[in-house]
C-alpha cells in the first residue's frame, strides 16, 4: 500500500540556518502530497501542498517540490526562525486514503 | 481556526472507564477521520466515515468504536480504558465526496489521560 517515509528527528538548528527535512513516498498512482505542521499544544495544520509532478508548494518561506522521478517531496526553508519550532509531517492522499509520515520534530535555537 | 471542533479538550479518567469524544466537522464536509497521537508523536489512523457510513478502518482496537450521525458530527467511544490509551485524539474532516486527493482539516484534539 501507499506509504510515506520522512527523516527521523529530532532536528536542532540555530536561527537563520538552512532547513531540509527529507520525505519520500511509495504510491500506486498519482497522489497529492502535503506538509503539515503541528505547533506545541495545537492540532495539525496544512503548511503546503502539491497535487501533481513538478508542482512546487510554498508557504511562510517553506517550499517543497513534487519529484515523481525520485518519489520525493523534501521540505526546505532558507532561514529558520525560533517560531518555526514544531513537528512537521509529510503526507500523501491517493483516492481519499491519507497517509502520514512519522513526523520530524524541529527545534530552532536563538 | 480550522472549523473543526472537538470536545472535550482535556479528559482525565481511570482505567476500566468509558469515554466519548465528540467532533463537529467543517460546515459542508462529509468525511470525518479519527487519529490517535501517542507521546512519541506518531499519528495512527483509526477510522474514517463518509456521510454516515464507515469508509475505512485503521488499527482501531475492538474496545473503540465510532459513528457519524445524520448531522455529520462524529463520536469516538473508548471503553475499558487502559493506561496505554492515554494520548491525543484528533478528528479531521474533508469535503471529499469520493475519490479525492485533497487536504484534511484538523481539530485541536482531545487529550485523554488514563490514570
Amino acid at each position: 500500500g501507499d506509504s510515506v517515509t520522512q527523516m527521523e528527528g529530532p532536528v536542532t538548528l540555530s536561527e537563520e540556518a538552512f532547513l531540509t527535512i527529507n520525505c519520500t513516498y511509495t504510491a500506486t498512482g498519482y497522489p497529492s502530497l502535503f506538509w503539515y505542521v503541528q505547533y506545541p499544544g495545537e492540532g495539525l495544520q496544512l503548511l503546503l501542498k502539491a497535487t501533481k509532478a513538478d508542482d512546487k508548494g510554498s508557504n511562510k518561506g517553506f517550499e517543497a517540490t513534487y519529484r515523481k522521478e525520485t518519489t520525493s517531496f523534501h521540505l526546505e526553508k532558507g532561514s529558520v526562525q525560533v517560531s518555526d519550532s514544531a513537528v512537521y509531517f509529510c503526507a500523501l492522499n491517493e483516492d481519499n486514503d491519507m497517509r502520514f509520515g512519522a513526523g520530524t520534530r524541529l527545534t530552532v535555537k536563538p | 481556526d480550522s472549523g473543526v471542533t472537538q470536545t472535550p479538550k482535556h479528559l482525565i479518567t481511570a482505567t476500566g472507564q468509558r469515554v466519548t469524544l465528540r467532533c463537529s466537522p467543517r460546515s459542508g464536509d462529509l468525511s470525518v477521520y479519527w487519529y490517535q497521537q501517542s507521546l512519541d508523536q506518531g499519528l495512527q489512523f483509526l477510522i474514517q466515515y463518509y456521510n454516515g457510513e464507515e469508509r475505512a478502518k485503521g488499527n482501531i482496537l475492538e474496545r473503540f468504536s465510532a459513528q457519524q450521525f445524520p448531522d455529520l458530527h462524529s463520536e469516538l467511544n473508548l471503553s475499558s480504558l487502559e493506561l496505554g490509551d492515554s494520548a491525543l485524539y484528533f478528528c479531521a474532516s474533508s469535503p471529499s465526496s469520493g475519490r479525492g486527493t485533497g487536504e484534511l482539516f484538523f481539530g485541536e484534539g482531545s487529550r485523554l489521560t488514563v490514570l
